[in-house]
């Protein structure tokens, strides 16, 4: 069995400083672990994934997450904020090492919200 | 280069009445996939069909849910008599052949009034 748990259901900063967004993860196997990020009325747009590899992980738009088996954490960072990344956030982690998209299990959501 | 197609976006039946969600994958693509999200929830699995097969409906409830991906045209995600309770965002997915990584569409908003 597999779980995720997405620590704040809302975070709220200012443009210009840094996102941190809390994931913790529960799997049975050896995990495949992603970010995808929800803009208002648009699809799911993958950020960034860790697949055994490197334990930091970079994505696009300038997001970055850290693999910590020992805390069974992947928490998503960004240094500087920027108005367009105010969206929804979701941790998700996959029962098949390969990270087959159909044993994805999802967190409940993070909301970004951007200062100006 | 289009992406995951889904239609309609936005879906409103009455109870009891039928609604057909459309998903076309990405060009290429030969697995599809359907989530469901509830409202303040995070997206579930309900199915995964290659081409003319069912893989895995581990998610599908076992009443009035059906799905298909036929050989020609998009996956059809077919709900008989709705409740208030599929009131919900559908989303679908495709990825080519033994890729890790999902390309999900826009979501259908079905609303059951």
């Amino acid at each position: 069995a597999q779980s995720v748990t997405q620590l704040d259901s809302h975070v709220s900063v200012s443009e210009g400083t840094p996102v941190l967004l809390r994931c913790n993860y529960s799997s049975s196997y050896s995990p495949s672990l992603f970010w995808y990020v929800q803009h208002p009325n648009k699809g799911l747009q993958l950020l960034l994934k860790y697949t055994s590899a490197a334990t930091l992980v970079k994505g696009i738009n300038g997001f970055e997450a850290e693999f910590k088996k020992s805390e069974t954490s992947f928490h998503l960072t960004k240094p500087s904020a920027h108005m367009s990344d105010a969206a929804e956030y979701f941790c998700v982690v996959s029962r098949y090492s390969g990270g087959g998209a159909d044993g994805l299990t999802f967190g409940k959501g993070t909301h970004l919200i951007i200062q100006p | 280069n289009a992406g995951v197609m889904q239609n309609p976006r936005h879906l409103v039946r009455r109870r009891g009445q039928e609604a057909r969600l459309r998903c076309s994958p990405v060009k290429g693509h030969s697995h599809v996939y359907w989530y469901r999200q509830l409202p303040e929830e995070g997206l579930k699995f309900m199915v995964y069909l290659q081409k003319e097969n069912i893989i895995d409906e581990s998610g599908m409830p076992k009443e009035r849910f059906s799905a298909e991906f036929p050989k020609e045209g998009p996956s059809i995600l077919r709900i008989q008599q709705v409740v208030r309770g599929d009131s919900a965002a559908y989303f679908c997915a495709s990825s080519p052949r033994g890729s890790s990584e999902a390309f999900f569409g826009q979501g259908t908003r079905l609303t059951v009034v």
